[in-house]
């Protein structure tokens, strides 16, 4: 059973287009979280939700919207792709917002922008 | 803002013997969190290993065990009986305690080789 799922795994698009990332995860957590892991493979939080809502919310750019339909779920849209949002992008979840509580990450989605 | 340095960008190690792996932190904060992460070749991300700031003793799992000096600002992580699947690379990583829905701080990992 696969805890922490995110489609696709892999992405290839063009500079320009818009694109999307799914999250899903299964063990009933409330909180949900988006890194970015670059070329030189720094990790870096992105967004958080905790119950839907958006609590921590990174300096980045606007054309990165997170969206949180439910609890479960965690999607991430990006407008207008350009080559330096080629990264590999990880969900990751946990029971809670506090720092007791471990973060489960997904397998990741290599995102490449030609 | 805190962060998190790890100044081995790659180490190795022969199958069965022990290595070390730096990392250092800045925070002024007296209650955290300090985690190391795997990554393998597949690109997971695994939690090796936690310490709370407010715990003495450090921290230990099977291999895996933290020399964690509050003082210094240093949490190394020593992999005993190395194994050619430790082969990986590794994230320190730091968490504030003080706020709720605080965010993972990483550092710049180590590239981690085993030979066999």
């Amino acid at each position: 059973d696969t805890a922490v799922s995110q489609t696709p795994k892999y992405l290839v698009t063009q500079m320009g287009n818009d694109k999307s990332i799914k999250c899903e995860q299964n063990l009933g957590h409330d909180t949900m979280y988006w890194y970015k892991q670059d070329s030189k493979k720094f990790l870096k939080i992105m967004f958080s939700y905790n119950n839907k809502e958006l609590i921590i919310n990174e300096t980045v750019p606007n054309r990165f919207s997170p969206k949180s339909p439910d609890k479960a779920h965690l999607n991430l849209h990006i407008n207008s792709l350009e080559l330096g949002d080629s990264a590999v992008y990880f969900c990751a979840s946990s029971q809670g917002a506090t720092p007791t509580y471990e973060q489960y990450f997904g397998p990741g989605t290599r995102l490449t922008v030609t | 803002a805190q962060t998190v340095t790890q100044s081995q960008p790659e180490m190795s190690v022969q199958e069965a013997e022990t290595v070390t792996l730096s990392c250092t932190y800045d925070t002024s904060e007296s209650d955290y969190y300090l985690f190391w992460y795997k990554q393998p070749p597949s690109r997971q991300m695994i939690l090796v290993i936690r310490q709370e700031a407010y715990k003495q003793q450090n921290a230990t799992e099977n291999r895996f065990s933290v020399n964690f000096q509050k003082a210094a600002k240093s949490f190394s992580l020593k992999i005993s009986d190395s194994q050619l699947g430790d082969a990986a690379m590794y994230f320190c990583a730091y968490r504030s305690g003080e706020t709720s829905g605080s965010r993972l701080t990483f550092g710049e990992g180590t590239q981690l080789t085993v030979n066999p």
